[in-house]
């Protein structure tokens, strides 16, 4: 099984609201990633953590706090988010061992975010 | 800085051509290089995988190549069908990260 999953699909939120972005995989992978993208522009990486721990945050700003509560799951809490910060969010997983598929990243369907 | 570029940025062909895909990257150090197929609206969905230490993947009608040296590696897909039309991406892994950059994408319709 080479799935992640993302709930939810859609998400319309105001500027005052507080709302999660969930991602689940049950491939084994200790990486996870949250990126973000625009239309008709490539993802562009958040956060990314390694065994349970922050690894990267790509200097975003703190509206969006990230949270990884075990291996199979990350989490991106959204909280006081700009109409900018309309898009796709999208989260991926990676093992990190060694061997031919090492690093592969793979993709959940992401959640599309609206932000009125 | 790792910058990684894709050509052409968009891309329209009969069905059953041969194309090849084009990804240029300006640092040569890399782990690994990823492409990706994403449909509108959809999420990425991973084609091939090259090792820096591989020249070559291929998965079906799929072939990806890699030339470090020269910064370069090419997607070439036999026998086009219009269910290949998507855009395009690849990604590279820069070593001791887990940093992935993403090329700018070709945006590919194959027509009927």
């Amino acid at each position: 099984d080479t799935e992640v999953t993302q709930t939810p699909k859609h998400l319309v939120m105001g500027m005052t609201n507080k709302k999660s972005l969930k991602c689940e995989q049950h491939m084994g992978h200790r990486a996870m990633y949250w990126y973000k993208q625009k239309a008709k522009k490539p993802p562009e990486l958040m956060f990314v953590y390694s065994y349970e721990k922050l690894s990267i945050n790509e200097s975003v700003p703190s509206r969006f706090s990230p949270e990884c509560p075990n291996s199979s799951l990350l989490n991106l809490h959204l909280h006081a988010l700009q109409p900018e910060d309309s898009a796709l969010y999208l989260c991926a997983s990676s093992s990190n061992g060694a061997g031919p598929s090492s690093y592969e990243q793979y993709f959940g369907p992401g959640t599309r975010l609206t932000v009125t | 800085k790792q910058e990684v570029t894709q050509i052409p940025a968009a891309l329209s062909v009969p069905e059953g051509e041969n194309l090849v895909l084009n990804c240029s990257f300006t640092d040569s150090a890399i782990y690994n290089l990823q492409w990706f197929r994403q449909d509108p609206g959809k999420g990425l969905t991973s084609l091939l995988l090259i090792q820096s230490s591989q020249r070559e993947q291929t998965s079906g009608r799929l072939n990806a190549s890699l030339d470090k040296s020269s910064g370069r590696s090419t997607l070439y897909i036999a026998a086009s069908q219009p269910g290949d039309s998507a855009t395009y991406l690849c990604a590279v892994r820069q070593p001791g990260t887990y940093k992935y950059i993403f090329g700018t994408g070709t945006r590919l319709k194959v027509l009927a």
